[in-house]
């Protein structure tokens, strides 16, 4: 079993529309959550975290975390064909304070904005 | 405030040959992080270093190393390069090495090997 599962994509949605993108891990003590944007050619841009159960928004994203179902997604509110993108869910899976730099992450989800 | 750089940009090196990847952190960032990207594997954790110890490390074998400076700067090593090494090489930066702190990435360093 993979440890963080994202939904399989890709996921296309028009523009303006709201796009989710969900995450799901298995390390119940996981206490950090990280969503990074991935352009084809270049490297992962870190565009959200998250620490405690809700929600927290920053502009047109909004990351939502549940640690009872452990989930975590993320809402673009309004895309835009720049949101296109591979979106990369991070986790830090808290071992007794060996893995604090070892990000595990997802497989990523494919998002298409089309105009 | 600059970001992480990585050097080089890009590398081809052949079977059995060794390579040395640097990585600047941010400036006042003491942790670094590095990872292998591969379409197949996705983004994998090598091993993370601060204060000039190697604090954690991915299941990859012992060909893989790296080692930090006082400067917080860092190097990886890849020995006896196979060719399921090519891949992006990615090295990720945090301010100080407690729990959930954010990681930034540099550019990466695309390793081929043929």
């Amino acid at each position: 079993q993979k440890e963080v599962e994202q939904n399989s994509g890709p996921l296309s949605v028009p523009e303006g529309a709201i796009a989710s993108l969900n995450c799901t891990y298995s390390d119940r003590g996981s206490q950090s959550f990280f969503w990074y944007r991935q352009y084809s050619g270049k490297s992962p841009e870190l565009i959200m975290s998250i620490y405690s159960n809700g929600d927290k928004e920053d502009g047109r994203f909004t990351a939502q975390l549940n640690k009872a179902s452990q989930y975590v997604s993320l809402l673009i509110r309004d895309s835009q064909p720049s949101d296109s993108a591979t979106y990369l869910c991070a986790v830090i899976e808290h071992a007794g304070g060996t893995s604090y730099g070892k990000l595990t992450f997802g497989q990523g989800t494919i998002l298409t904005v089309h105009p | 405030k600059a970001g992480v750089t990585q050097t080089p940009r890009y590398l081809i090196k052949t079977r059995g040959q060794q390579v040395t990847l640097s990585c600047s952190p941010i400036s006042g960032h003491r942790s670094v992080s590095w990872y292998q990207q591969t379409p197949g594997q996705g983004l994998q954790f090598l091993f993370e270093y601060f204060s000039e110890t190697q604090r954690n490390k991915g299941n990859f074998p012992g060909r893989f190393s790296g080692r930090q400076f006082s400067n917080s700067r860092s190097e990886m090593n890849v020995s006896t390069l196979e060719l399921g090494d090519s891949a992006l090489y990615l090295c990720a930066s945090s301010l100080v090495r407690d729990r959930g702190r954010e990681q930034y990435f540099g550019p990466g360093t695309r390793l081929t090997v043929t």
